[in-house]
């Protein structure tokens, strides 16, 4: 099956700091990513939907601003934790789709565990 | 609005039973995709089974099987000869299937833990 990684799995820093997570599509053009936010012992929540070449769309009461994501190319999509704080901390999966999105399988990244001090 | 619900936070079986994990959602739309994922401890997201609403026919997937009722926006899934490796996190998702909507974006109920005891 086509395969999404994320880097880094694991990233800690400190208060204040910009965190960038990076989401590859290894085998497939992604014309869609998603990212999604996952608490502890908790469910998914999208965050944005980001389409190639163009801006995110960011769901409800997600800052933009602090979440920022640049889908530069087909296979890269990038998510910056901007002046991150401790309840910023949390596990950040992404997904990405090829093709048109309502029919295509979305293929999930392995995650990346965000601790913020 | 559409809304995924999974009654049941826990669920238990012993190796080599089955187990149904249930899953209803709401929605207004006609034609949709659902979906089972499962979740290790590796935290990986894994796709077990897809359903097409349109299509009567219930999913299966080996040992995996699904009961779509869709009157009742009803979505179980049933896991049979259950082995140690099934035991995860176990997540019901709803998409829509008209573009430009939500994009293909999937909607997660809560998840079902479920244990496999030996």
């Amino acid at each position: 099956g086509a395969v999404v990684s994320q880097h880094p799995s694991r990233v800690i820093c400190k208060s204040g700091t910009s965190v960038k997570i990076e989401c590859r599509s290894l085998d497939f053009q992604a014309t869609t990513m998603f990212w999604y936010r996952q608490f502890p012992k908790q469910s998914l929540m999208l965050m944005a939907t980001s389409n190639e070449g163009s801006k995110a769309t960011y769901e409800q009461g997600v800052e933009k601003d602090k979440f920022l994501i640049n889908h530069a190319s087909l296979t890269l999509s990038t998510l910056t934790v901007t002046s991150a704080h401790p309840e910023d901390s949390s596990f950040y999966i992404c997904s990405a789709i090829a093709g048109l999105a309502v029919k295509n399988e979305q293929f999930f990244g392995p995650g990346t565990r965000l601790t913020v001090l | 609005a559409q809304t995924v619900t999974q009654s049941q936070p826990e669920m238990s079986v012993q190796e080599a039973e089955t187990v149904t994990l249930s899953c209803t959602y709401d929605t207004s739309e006609s034609d949709y995709y659902l979906f089972w994922y499962k979740q290790p401890p590796s935290r990986q997201m894994i796709l077990v089974i897809r359903q097409e609403a349109y299509k009567q026919q219930n999913a299966t997937e080996n040992r995996f099987s699904v009961n779509f009722q869709k009157a009742a926006k009803s979505f179980s899934l049933k896991i049979s000869d259950s082995q140690l490796g099934d035991a995860a996190m176990y997540f019901c998702a709803y998409r829509s299937a008209y573009y430009g909507g939500s994009q293909g974006n999937l909607i997660f109920g809560k998840g079902t833990k479920l244990s496999v005891k030996p």
